[in-house]
Order: structure tokens, then sequence, then C-alpha cells
């Protein structure tokens, strides 16, 4: 079956460092997806991955390890706009998607 | 440009009724896929339409149905309503169908379901 594992839930502090992590398991594997959702709102892209290796876009960055069927978020200068929740989702096989149940960021002043 | 919109935002119905969602893509995108959000499950992939086929299915009952128009506009169906079935219900439209290139999917704001 398929499997995508990320934390349930994260706290961190205003302007530092957080990572958020990812694990999957799927039939087939073309990308991989992060989306932001703030509660009541719908997911927006954030990032994406189909090579090993780091994405960076500004303060977000993304990282995928194919061989390990690994992939992390690294948010910089936390802002306490982040406080959101953080989807991992890979396109596997017939171009279906699979998410996982997403990491509440929570990010105190 | 305007987003993808959906209608309507709010609906309750009752358990055995059925339930017609709408989703419009932004203009352009030929590709919409359908997920249902609750909280336990997370995310889960319901379809995906491009030209009016259905290209992809996911693992729900047949109570779940979907068609797209010859505008990108797409409807998805609900039959025979069970409590379970109370979720936010989000589209999202993409440029191209991803087979090969990888195009970001643009999610409407969803409409919630509760089943009574």
């Amino acid at each position: 079956g398929q499997n995508i594992d990320q934390p349930t839930e994260m706290t961190a502090t205003e302007g530092a460092i957080v990572q958020i992590n990812c694990t999957y398991q799927t039939s087939g594997f073309n990308g991989l997806f992060w989306y932001q959702q703030h509660a009541g709102e719908a997911p927006t892209f954030l990032s994406y991955n189909v090579l090993d290796g780091l994405e960076e876009k500004g303060r977000f960055s993304s990282f995928l390890s194919r061989s390990k069927g690994y992939s992390y978020l690294l948010l910089k200068e936390l802002q306490m706009k982040d406080s959101a929740s953080y989807l991992c989702a890979v396109r596997g096989d017939f171009n279906k998607f699979y998410f996982g149940s997403g990491t509440k960021l929570n990010v105190k002043p | 440009k305007a987003g993808v919109t959906q209608t309507p935002r709010y609906l309750i119905k009752t358990r055995g009724q059925q339930v017609t969602l709408s989703c419009s893509p932004i203009s352009g995108h030929r590709s919409v896929s359908w997920y249902q959000q609750t909280p336990g499950q997370g995310l889960q992939f319901l379809f995906e339409y491009f030209s009016e086929t259905q290209r992809n299915k996911g693992n729900f009952p047949g109570r779940f149905s979907g068609r797209q128009f010859s505008n990108s506009r797409s409807e998805m169906n609900v039959s025979t309503l069970e409590l379970g079935d109370s979720a936010l219900y989000l589209c999202a439209s993409s440029l191209v169908p991803r087979t090969g290139g990888t195009y970001e999917q643009y999610f409407g704001p969803g409409t919630r379901l509760t089943v009574t």
C-alpha cells in the first residue's frame, strides 16, 4: 500500500529554523510536493522535487533522497505567519497523488 | 487571473441523500482533481479528469462519481450519503496533465459537507 509519514505537530520559535521530515513508500515515484495549508484555507504549493538534492526558494528549501524515500522541508527565519499545516505529497504511478496527514507547525514569539 | 472556484462553500445534508459539488478551474487549466480532506485521514485522492475523461481514480466506493465538461468545469456527485462522508472536498486544477513535466496543482477553497 501507499504510505507517507510526517510528524503530526511541531513547535518552533520565531526567527529560528525548522525542518519537517517526510518519508514515503508509494507505487512509483514521479515527484514530491510540499504544500502549506493555513487553518480553514486551501493548500498552496510550496515546492517540488523530482531529482535528489536541495531546491531553494527564498526562506523555504526542500530536499529529496529517492533511494531513502525521504524528503524534508526547511523553513528559515520563521515568522508567525508560517504557523500552518505542511503537507507532503508524492505523485506516483498513473499520476495519482498521495498526501501525508500533514504536520501542524506552531510558531511561538 | 481568477483562482479555482468551488460551489457551494458549505452544505448540510442528511443520510441517504445525494449531493453535487461544482468546481471551476483556472482559465486554461484542463486537468481537475478532487480530494477529500478529513482530520483523521488527511487528503485522500478521489479522481482526476482531463478533457472530459476520468484519467485516475482513488480508492473510494462507487457512490463517488464525477464528470468534466467541455469548458473544463467539473462536478462530483456523492449518492446515498453516509455520516462518514462529512469532510472538506477540495478541487485542484493544473495546467497540463502531469505525464511528463510537472505542474503544480492550484486548490480551490473547498466545499465543507456535513452529513447529519
